[in-house]
């Protein structure tokens, strides 16, 4: 079975640019989250979608936005891009079942110049 | 106040030998789960292991277990026999609250960077 897949996997864009970032979750999970990985750090959570429902944000601020497809899929968006939003963004999807451990793919690094 | 502390930023080991990487944690919650991740230079996430708060045994996969201690909220990763392919930075995670209720947030550490020498 296919895992997480991300899309692309390096982005460099511009100050003030927007890029969107795409997900596509392991077959039969439903929920999508996405974390922010500056370098030396530990992921941090942006958003999480159930069900195409957003079902907790993390602190960032409005210019992420993200959504959730019928077939699960995701896209996160970030407006307006700030040399400190350079990062890797990582999406997770969840097994249902037991420990609901998430599984990750293999992010996308971002770098804004 | 953080909720994951990993206070070791870097730990060397010798190749078959065993190596503890610490993490505390800090919640309010009856109700959570602790996990680990080790991430390779090419930075996907690898999960490792999980131990649920109200599981009474230590979790164990394989070469790795995990050192559950309650009282002291700590959730240390033990790794038996270390091999070349165990240099990788190595995280711990919380998910606060009980398993289902769609909420899957994990809040991470600082991770360790673990080494293995030959």
């Amino acid at each position: 079975d296919a895992g997480v897949t991300q899309s692309p996997t390096h982005l460099i864009k511009t100050r003030g640019q927007q890029v969107t970032l795409r997900c596509s979750p392991i077959s039969g999970h439903k929920s999508v989250s996405w974390y922010q990985q500056v370098l030396g750090q530990g992921p941090q959570f942006i958003f999480q979608y159930y069900e195409k429902e957003e079902r907790g944000r993390g602190n960032f601020p409005d210019r992420f936005s993200a959504r959730q497809f019928p077939n699960y899929s995701s896209e996160l968006n970030v407006n307006a891009l700030l040399l400190g939003d350079s990062a890797l963004y990582l999406c997770a999807s969840t097994l249902e079942a037991g420990s609901y451990e998430q599984y990750f793919g293999p992010g996308t690094r971002l770098t804004v110049t | 106040a953080q909720k994951i502390t990993q206070t070791q930023p870097g730990m060397f080991v010798q190749e078959k030998e065993a190596v503890t990487l610490d993490c505390t944690y800090d919640t309010s919650d009856q109700s959570y789960g602790l996990f680990w991740y080790k991430q390779p230079s090419s930075g996907e996430m690898i999960f490792l292991i999980y131990q649920g708060s109200y599981d009474e045994q230590n979790a164990t996969e394989g070469r790795y277990s995990l050192n559950f201690q309650k009282a002291r909220k700590s959730a240390n990763l033990v790794i038996s026999a270390s091999q070349l392919g165990d240099s990788a930075m190595y995280f711990c995670a919380m998910r606060e609250g009980g398993n289902g209720g769609s909420n899957y947030k994990l809040t991470f550490g600082k991770g360790t960077l673990l080494t293995v020498n030959p």
